[in-house]
């Protein structure tokens, strides 16, 4: 079965320093991985997903996040930080999305962003 | 497209009452998911439907969870006898199973239950 570890449960930043988010994930095949941003109260918002080819993929909101197969990760950055980036962000890895079904979380990480 | 509507966005409810929270899914994704995340966790799986088929079913789904999607489109999530350790945030998503945004879900803001 598949799991995610975010090592990081809570991490601050100062506005417009740069972000590094860790992930680590265990599945015995390809993965296909995913960040979501979640504000208080609110669902999840997809920044970015791998399925395949390039390994450093683009999302919205400013975010890249690299697959590095050797080491299990895929670490979400961004070079900037805006205050209006505190949230908390949930990596997720799944399972055999071409016929189906579920992802699996990680249990977040909480960003707080300082003026 | 309005996105995944969930309804209510707040429960509370009495220990042993029966709960029941519906879920309206982007109208052209044929699949439909259900997650319930705890305070200060990720969102787990629960169950989730292609059009109006149940395909999967977590062991979190106790018998007292049921949950249906009649015509394969909105769908509904039903507790029986509510416990407090019921509580929590059920969250649904959608996607399309194939294509180039498949596994690109889209999730609902959710429904918060309060059992007390």
């Amino acid at each position: 079965a598949q799991s995610v570890t975010q090592p990081d449960i809570h991490i601050t930043v100062s506005e417009g320093a740069s972000l590094e988010l860790r992930c680590n994930y265990s599945y015995g095949a390809t993965p296909y991985l995913f960040w979501y941003v979640q504000s208080p109260g609110q669902g999840l918002q997809l920044l970015l997903k791998y399925f395949s080819g390039d390994t450093l993929v683009q999302g919205i909101k400013g975010f890249e996040a690299e697959f590095k197969r050797s080491q299990s990760s895929f670490n979400l950055r961004k070079p900037s930080v805006h205050w209006s980036d505190a949230a908390e962000y949930f990596c997720a890895v799944g399972a055999g999305l071409g016929s189906a079904r579920q992802l699996t979380f990680g249990s977040g990480t909480q960003l707080t962003v300082l003026p | 497209d309005t996105g995944v509507s969930q309804d209510p966005r707040h429960k509370i409810t009495k220990r042993g009452q029966n709960v029941t929270f519906r879920c309206d899914p982007i109208s052209e994704h044929n699949r439909l998911y259900w997650y319930r995340q705890t305070l200060g966790q990720g969102p787990e799986f629960l169950t989730y439907f292609q059009n109006e088929a149940q395909l999967e079913k977590s062991r979190l789904l106790s018998d007292r969870f049921s949950a249906e999607r009649p015509k394969g489109s909105f769908s509904t999530l039903e507790i029986q006898r509510t416990e407090q350790g019921d509580s929590a945030m059920y969250l649904c998503a959608s996607s399309f199973k194939k294509g180039p945004t498949a596994g690109g879900y889209t999730f609902g803001s959710g429904t918060r239950l309060t059992v007390v």
